[in-house]
């Protein structure tokens, strides 16, 4: 079935690099999609969205990168932080007449200082 | 402050018993979900309302129900048929269904069963 998946579950990075954390989608037709950020024992926070006539966005220290050809989707973070230690995941939103959201599984970025 | 709340935190369920758990809204969204979060696993749709008065089933609304009432309120209830209960609920809202509408999340709901 349709799926949004993950290539690394846990990431490791050193306080100060750069991080970067991938998303694989299946449904060619999604067309728009969000990554949250989640700390342990709470709720998801949204950290930013790409529409798919987009192939990047940039907000603050965040980059999205969409590559609608091989459905691969990036998050970067610039200057990793140890507040940005969390499980990332994305989501994708199915095309339009439906309201489903598919989630992926999440990557933990643990920040080591 | 705009945001979502859910209550309580951390909730105990007894075999057989329904418990309710709490969303409440004031971004003024239609649009209301609710999803269960078991380790290792995305997020999945138990219900979602599109309007006050009006919910339909998610992907595992088995031993769940929900009410709309009003427009900030969408309260589950998590009844005795529902044999696997513990998991992190989670509550989310936007603006409408209409495609590309951010959901933002509550903090959550921890149950576990006694």
């Amino acid at each position: 079935g349709e799926s949004v998946g993950l290539h690394l579950p846990t990431l490791s990075v050193q306080e100060g690099d750069n991080s970067i954390i991938n998303c694989a989608y299946s449904n060619s037709a999604s067309d728009y999609f969000i990554w949250y950020k989640q700390e342990s024992g709470k709720g998801p926070q949204f950290i930013i969205d790409i529409r798919s006539n987009m192939d990047k966005r940039q907000g603050q220290r965040v980059t999205v990168l969409l590559n609608k050809t091989v459905k691969h989707l990036s998050l970067q973070i610039a200057a990793t932080q140890p507040g940005d230690s969390a499980v990332y995941f994305c989501a994708e939103r199915a095309p339009s007449g439906t309201y489903k959201y598919i989630f992926g599984t999440g990557t933990r970025l643990k920040v080591l200082a | 402050d705009g945001g979502i709340t859910q209550s309580p935190k951390y909730l105990f369920r007894k075999e057989g018993q329904n418990v309710t758990l709490s969303c409440e809204q004031n971004l003024n969204h239609d649009a209301m979900y609710w999803y269960r979060q078991d380790p290792g696993q995305g997020l999945r749709l138990i219900y979602y309302s599109q309007i006050v008065n009006d919910f339909q089933k998610g992907d595992i609304a088995e031993g769940y129900s929900v009410s709309r009432e009003k427009k900030e309120s969408f309260p589950l209830t998590v009844t005795s048929a529902q044999k696997n209960p513990t998991a992190f609920y989670l509550c989310a809202s936007s603006r409408g269904l209409t495609a590309q509408e951010t959901q933002y999340f509550g903090p959550g709901t921890r149950l576990l069963v006694l």
